[in-house]
């Protein structure tokens, strides 16, 4: 069965400096991987998504991802946070087999003006 | 664009009380999820239908079932409530064309049930 970790539960970060949300991964095969945000009472927004060529991904709001297959990470990264980023992010993951997406426990993200 | 509408956006019943969640998928979307989240957890997916059936089923409770009718929308039914059963309750939908398991699942704003 395909799972998620996020291994922090709370990330801090200065408006403008870069931000690194981790993710780690573990699929029976090759992993689909997806980043989703969160904002206080909202749906969850897609922002990226890996399925297969560069492993670097590029996403919606300046985000992006880098899949590393040897470490089985899709870690989510922004080159200059905003304040308005502030928001719960969530790593999933599926199988190519079309399996329902399964979630990580979310990071925090707060960024500090 | 078009989004996932879910209704009611709030709903308060009492415990061993009947409640009933509606999902519209985005057009043309034939593939609807159910997804459960607590306070402060990730999202724990119920159970899904492709084409009104079902397709997969996840951690959903035997006193909840679910349904797709033929305009493609979706009903999750929760009977004899529980006090864990307060949460917020997302519906997904997706295309299922393309590459299995590539496909994005967009969600709706989410019904939030207290179970008092």
């Amino acid at each position: 069965a395909q799972s998620v970790a996020q291994p922090e539960d709370q990330v801090n970060v200065a408006e403008g400096n870069p931000l690194t949300v981790k993710c780690t991964y573990s699929v029976s095969g090759n992993p689909y991987l997806f980043w989703y945000v969160q904002y206080p009472n909202r749906g969850l927004q897609f922002l990226l998504k890996y399925i297969t060529g560069d492993n670097l991904v590029k996403g919606s709001y300046g985000f992006e991802a880098e899949f590393n297959k040897s470490q089985t990470s899709f870690h989510l990264k922004k080159p200059s946070a905003l304040v308005s980023d502030s928001a719960l992010y969530f790593c999933a993951v599926r199988d190519m087999a079309d399996t329902p997406l399964v979630f990580g426990k979310g990071t925090r993200l707060s960024v500090i003006a | 664009a078009a989004g996932v509408i879910q209704s009611p956006r709030h709903l308060i019943k009492e415990k061993r009380e009947t409640a009933t969640l509606k999902c519209y998928p985005i057009p043309r979307h034939d593939t609807v999820y159910w997804y459960q989240q607590g306070p402060g957890q990730d999202p724990q997916f119920l159970i899904s239908f492709y084409e009104k059936m079902q397709s997969d089923k996840g951690s959903i409770p035997d006193r909840f079932s679910a349904q797709q009718f033929s305009d493609y929308h979706s009903e999750l039914n929760m009977s004899s409530l529980e006090l864990g059963d307060s949460a917020l309750y997302f519906c997904a939908s997706s295309t299922s064309t393309g590459v299995p398991g590539a496909n994005v699942l967009t969600f709706g704003a989410g019904s939030r049930l207290t179970v008092l």
